[in-house]
């Protein structure tokens, strides 16, 4: 059984703040995506990782950056967190090799930014 | 660029009725299409696949290409299928899922 885990299910940081989340999977799977959901805007993708080291800028990257250094772990850095960035963070991870495309999701991480 | 539209943000049945969530996409390309759902207090999980063309948990979908949808539907809902459920498409030969707005889906008893 696939199992994505997040550090934090709540976080508050202030205005300004370098953020951390970070998301770990056991699967040994190569893509990893991270997600934010915003009521009414359904799920957007901030980054996703096809490989160690290897990313790509999703639909929202601005504010945003992240890091792989491990293939289990991928970081979603908020290198000066805004009021805008309040929002409920997905990491999902996927294996390519696998028919079903399926992504497999985190239980999320909800960040306020005060 | 591809674009998926659930046009319910809300939707409220009775239990026992029949229950359809709509989905279209724009995509130029044969795209794959998912539906994901959330239930409260619970992870993102994948639903169905228009590729499998399987029913789960009662629900069905077909792609239909003319028309560009992917409606979700269940002849009888269930309470527990009280949730928020995303149509998702993947790009050919691709690995980044586009989603939809979601639709909250509200089963009454």
């Amino acid at each position: 059984d696939v199992k994505v885990t997040q550090s934090s299910r709540y976080l508050v940081k202030r205005t300004g703040e370098k953020v951390f989340l970070e998301c770990v999977q056991d699967m040994d799977h190569e893509n990893m995506f991270w997600y934010r959901q915003d009521p009414g805007l359904g799920l957007r993708l901030i980054y996703f990782s096809y490989d160690v080291k290897m990313k790509e800028k999703g639909d929202i990257p601005e504010g945003y950056s992240v890091s792989r250094e491990k293939k289990e772990r991928f970081s979603l850095i908020l290198e000066s967190a805004s009021t805008n960035q309040t929002s409920m963070y997905l990491c999902a991870s996927r294996d390519p090799g696998q028919g079903t495309s399926e992504q497999y999701f985190g239980p999320g991480t909800r960040l306020t930014v005060t | 660029a591809q674009r998926v539209t659930q046009p319910e943000k809300l939707l409220s049945v009775f239990k026992g009725a029949p229950v359809e969530l709509k989905c279209n996409y724009s995509y130029s390309g044969s795209p794959e299409l998912f539906w994901y759902v959330q239930y409260s207090r619970q992870r993102l999980q994948l639903l169905l696949r228009h590729i499998s063309r399987e029913s789960i948990k009662g629900f069905t979908a077909d792609l239909n290409k003319g028309e560009t949808s992917f409606h979700l539907k269940k002849p009888f809902a269930q309470e527990e299928d009280s949730a928020m459920y995303y149509c998702a498409l993947l790009r050919a030969s691709g690995s980044r899922l586009t989603f939809g707005e979601g639709t909250q889906l509200t089963v009454n008893p």
